[in-house]
């Protein structure tokens, strides 16, 4: 079965520090992958998606930065944080490449920058 | 582009009556995926539903059903026999294209009352 891990669940960081959260799926290949950040009680933005290895669309401008090394692995970064980081942050994925595809979510990691 | 809206930022209900969870919709592509999700305290994000907008019914999944109407650009949830473990947050969300990427609404917090 097809399963998505994230990881750090919470993360507490002084602003100006570096930022390395992880995403690996696996049970499947060739996944589109995405990353969206949620402010409190409010709805989930769409930082970064890919469609393949090394393929990164962005689709704010911001801080923040996405890699993805491997078929099943996708990692977002900062160099230095801000405290508009502060967010609760979700990896997902998606197979068949179209609008009819559901997202399956990780399960986040909650970011505070201090 | 694509724009979601939730009106109501609060919903409550009663245990095992039927409540309904409001979503417009606007965008100019014919070919879209309007979906549902739900969102408990603990974070992760639920999928419950998926409507396709050349469907010509109606989608439902057990106790959730999608009251689709393509002309006012609607696509409200509907929850039948409310339980306690449905208190959470849901978040409408639509797809076009074919990278996957999603437009998320704002969210509607749903408290069940016993």
């Amino acid at each position: 079965s097809q399963t998505i891990h994230q990881w750090p669940a919470t993360l507490v960081q002084p602003v100006g520090s570096p930022l390395s959260l992880e995403c690996t799926v696996e049970g499947t290949s060739n996944p589109n992958l995405y990353w969206y950040r949620q402010a409190a009680g409010r709805g989930l933005q769409l930082l970064f998606y890919s469609v393949g290895i090394g393929q990164i669309s962005s689709e704010v401008p911001q801080n923040l930065s996405a890699s993805r090394p491997q078929d099943r692995q996708f990692i977002l970064s900062s160099k230095k944080l801000l405290l508009s980081d502060s967010g609760f942050y979700l990896c997902a994925w998606v197979t068949g490449s179209s609008y009819n595809s559901p997202l399956h979510f990780g399960n986040g990691t909650r970011l505070t920058v201090t | 582009a694509q724009k979601i809206t939730q009106t109501q930022p609060g919903m409550f209900v009663q245990e095992k009556e039927a409540v309904t969870l409001d979503c417009t919709y606007d965008t100019s592509d014919p070919s879209y995926g309007l979906f549902w999700y739900k969102q408990p305290s603990s974070g992760e994000m639920i999928f419950l539903i998926y409507q396709g907008s050349y469907d010509q019914q109606n989608a439902t999944e057990g106790r959730y059903s999608l009251n689709f109407q393509k002309a006012r650009k609607s696509a409200n949830l509907v929850i039948s026999a409310s339980q306690l473990g449905d208190s959470a947050m849901y978040f409408c969300a639509m797809s076009v294209g074919n990278a996957g990427k999603s437009t998320f609404g704002d969210g509607t917090t749903l408290t069940v009352k016993p």
